[in-house]
């Protein structure tokens, strides 16, 4: 099955600089990856995506770059603040093998970002 | 909101004891998957359904079973519980599968004492 790497799994930053936080993927037919911040006690949300056909995408502060030959795919977030102290896990979806709904979302261990004000 | 209801949202349990916990998905959503999270631990994929269907199974444990109902709620069980099964449990729905955004409900934490 897939397997998914994440590092680092702790960050400290100091408030306005950048973050990056990155993941490796076993399955190369995998193609959704998906990044989720967990607040301190909150449910996992989904903060950007990326699918395989892209080699980037961008969202205000947040960007994702994929790289399929390499299988690893990476966050970065500008400007931090302090309210982007969360646990970020990356996940990549892969396929089980036919039908509909065949496909299982790994998710890596999740790396603990500390924004310092 | 994520439109995800997870019941009951804290479980205090002896060990031993038999829960079940429940998961509501997404309107639409046909595909449930649970998690489990431990202290400071990731996201440990249990078992995925869809449209009834068990799709996919991860690390989950012979006393733990799980199904998904003809309505698409699925239920989670957890039997001969031990300390070490304390944990947030979450329920994630997606639309088709694994390569489309999954919602997340709050999580039923379960401490076993």
């Amino acid at each position: 099955g897939e397997n998914v790497e994440q590092h680092p799994s702790t960050l400290s930053v100091q408030e306005g600089d950048s973050a990056v936080i990155k993941c490796t993927y076993s399955d190369s037919a995998s193609n959704y990856f998906p990044w989720y911040k967990q607040e301190l006690g909150k449910r996992p949300q989904l903060i950007i995506d990326i699918r395989s056909n892209v080699g980037e995408k961008k969202d205000q502060r947040i960007a994702v770059t994929l790289n399929k030959t390499a299988k690893h795919f990476s966050l970065h977030i500008t400007e931090t603040q302090p309210e982007d102290s969360a646990v970020y896990f990356c996940a990549a979806s892969s396929g089980l093998g036919g039908g509909a709904g065949s496909y299982q979302l790994t998710f890596g261990k999740g790396t603990k970002l500390s924004v310092i004000p | 909101d994520s439109g995800v209801t997870q019941t009951p949202k804290h479980l205090i349990t002896a060990t031993g004891q038999r829960v079940t916990l429940r998961c509501s998905p997404r309107s639409g959503d046909l595909s449930v998957y649970w998690y489990q999270q431990s202290l400071d631990q990731g996201l440990q994929f249990l078992i995925q359904y869809y449209n009834g269907e068990e799709r996919a199974k991860g690390n989950i444990l012979e006393r733990f079973s799980a199904q998904q109902f003809p309505d698409l709620h699925s239920e989670l069980n957890l039997s001969s519980l031990e300390l070490g099964d304390s944990a947030l449990y979450f329920c994630a729905s997606s639309i088709s599968g694994g390569n489309t955004e999954a919602f997340f409900g709050q999580g039923t934490r379960l401490t076993v004492v």
